[in-house]
């Protein structure tokens, strides 16, 4: 299986502050990494496909990047609708795996 | 607008099963790959299984091969999950989501609103 693992586990930042999130893949995975938010109490939600495609809909404030085993999410500066949870997913090859999570909290 | 709608859930003893269903309005159902993704409480999210849009292709993570079953009725618009021989460590909650083509992808998006599997005697 591919390991997805993000960095760090949990952020503090406050509005305003541009922040990155790192997601590293156990081997390449191309360009198959999807990017998901999900809120307290709430589905997740598709923010990037195809590591740096912007999903219909999403704020142009979020950017993906990277390809191969090392790739980012970049929010230019923090809204208060960001704080949130954020996944990398590969959709390279079964079984489909996600990192384990990135918590961003308020300063 | 695009929506699922799982349905379901509830409190079941070990060995035992279940069957999650999974409505879908506001696109044409057989057009599209559908998955099955769990969240455990307070844990992050497990891709369980997936099925293409004519249901000729499944797939299963390995801690659900065997017991668990996707299926889909493309005339009902509905995607299931038949669950057997449950297991505490399958407590979750269990989403149903949308793929962007008929062929498996694992792209998944939207995201129902979930539906909670409580596995305990």
């Amino acid at each position: 299986d591919i390991q997805m693992t993000q960095s760090p586990s949990s952020l503090s930042a406050s509005v305003g502050d541009r922040v990155t999130i790192t997601c590293r893949a156990s081997q390449s995975i191309r360009s198959y990494l999807n990017w998901y938010q999900q809120k307290p109490g709430k589905a997740p939600k598709l923010l990037i496909y195809a590591a740096s495609s912007l999903q219909s809909g999403v704020p142009s404030g979020f950017s993906g990047g990277g390809s191969g085993t090392d790739f980012t999410l970049t929010i230019s500066s923090l809204q208060p609708e960001d704080f949130a949870t954020y996944y990398c997913q590969q959709s390279y090859s079964f079984p489909y795996t996600f990192g384990q999570g990135t918590k961003l909290e308020i300063k | 607008e695009v929506h699922v709608l799982e349905s379901g859930g509830g409190l079941i003893q070990p060995g035992g099963s279940l069957r999650l269903s999974c409505a879908a309005s506001g696109f044409t159902f057989s057009s599209y790959a559908m998955s099955w993704v769990r969240q455990a409480p307070g844990k992050g999210l497990e891709w369980v299984s997936s099925i293409s849009g004519s249901g000729g292709g499944t797939y299963y993570a390995d801690s659900v091969k065997g017991r668990f079953t996707i299926s889909r009725d493309n005339s009902k618009n509905t995607l299931y999950l038949q669950m057997n021989s449950l297991r505490a460590e399958d407590t979750a909650l269990y989403y149903c989501a949308k793929d962007f083509q008929v062929a498996v992808s694992g792209r998944f998006d939207p995201w129902g609103q979930g539906t909670l599997v409580t596995v305990s005697s």
